[in-house]
């Protein structure tokens, strides 16, 4: 079936700790993004990228990276975690950056990762 | 600034048609007005898109008026699996409307 890998499920990490989340797609789609959802403050946009080889800052982009060297992969870093990092985090993508993505198809989202930071 | 405002929270019982309205004084021309769904420990899932006028898939409806300042998500006949948090989106005009900035949304709660 068509969508988004997400990994890993769940981890509870060591604060300092460097960590990489996985994300997949393989609906060929060009655009990819990154979100984070806290009790409270919805979904909020972590980095996105457009197309494969670019990104860019979404609302809270610090202590995050990101990377696309390729149009299926969308790997997010936090390089040294702290305990605010603990979140649901989820990856999206659409075909078209556009507005939301091709009109009538919008973002395709995972399953998420739930990370905690101690 | 907000971009859309919509109700926290909204209670219904299995059977009633539900209207979720939602406010995006600000929208662009070009912009569309996007509905997602979200259960729990799932990712949001696109359920309606739409520009002006309505549009109605399988799932639900979507009514916007000429201003398209404002936008209302019908779900007829609603059942408990429908209980969910629902998100009406547009565009962000900072990334260039290349991406979407999800609210809080409107926790819809269905009872038998």
């Amino acid at each position: 079936i068509a969508g988004i890998t997400q990994a890993p499920t769940s981890q509870i990490l060591a604060a300092g700790r460097r960590m990489t989340l996985r994300c997949t797609q393989d609906m060929r789609h060009n655009a990819m993004y990154w979100y984070r959802q806290d009790l409270g403050l919805g979904l909020r946009l972590i980095h996105y990228s457009n197309t494969a080889g670019t990104t860019g800052k979404g609302e809270v982009p610090d202590g995050y990276s990101v990377s696309r060297a390729n149009t299926d992969d969308f790997p997010l870093t936090l390089a040294s975690a702290v305990p605010s990092q603990t979140s649901v985090y989820f990856c999206a993508s659409s075909d078209s950056p556009g507005t939301g993505g091709t009109f009538g198809f919008g973002y395709t989202f995972g399953s998420g990762t739930r990370l905690t930071v101690v | 600034l907000a971009k859309t405002t919509q109700p926290i929270s909204m209670d219904s019982y299995e059977g009633q048609e539900v209207n979720i309205t939602c406010s995006h004084n600000n929208i662009a021309t070009n912009d569309y007005i996007t509905w997602y769904q979200q259960f729990p420990s799932q990712g949001p899932r696109f359920i309606i898109q739409g520009y002006k006028t309505k549009v109605t898939n399988e799932v639900a409806s979507l009514f916007i008026p000429a201003d398209r300042k404002s936008s209302t998500l019908s779900l007829p006949r609603v059942s408990l699996s429908d209980t969910a948090v629902y998100y009406c989106l547009v565009g962000d005009e900072s990334s260039g409307y290349s991406t979407l900035t999800f609210g809080k949304g409107t926790m819809l709660l269905v009872s038998p």
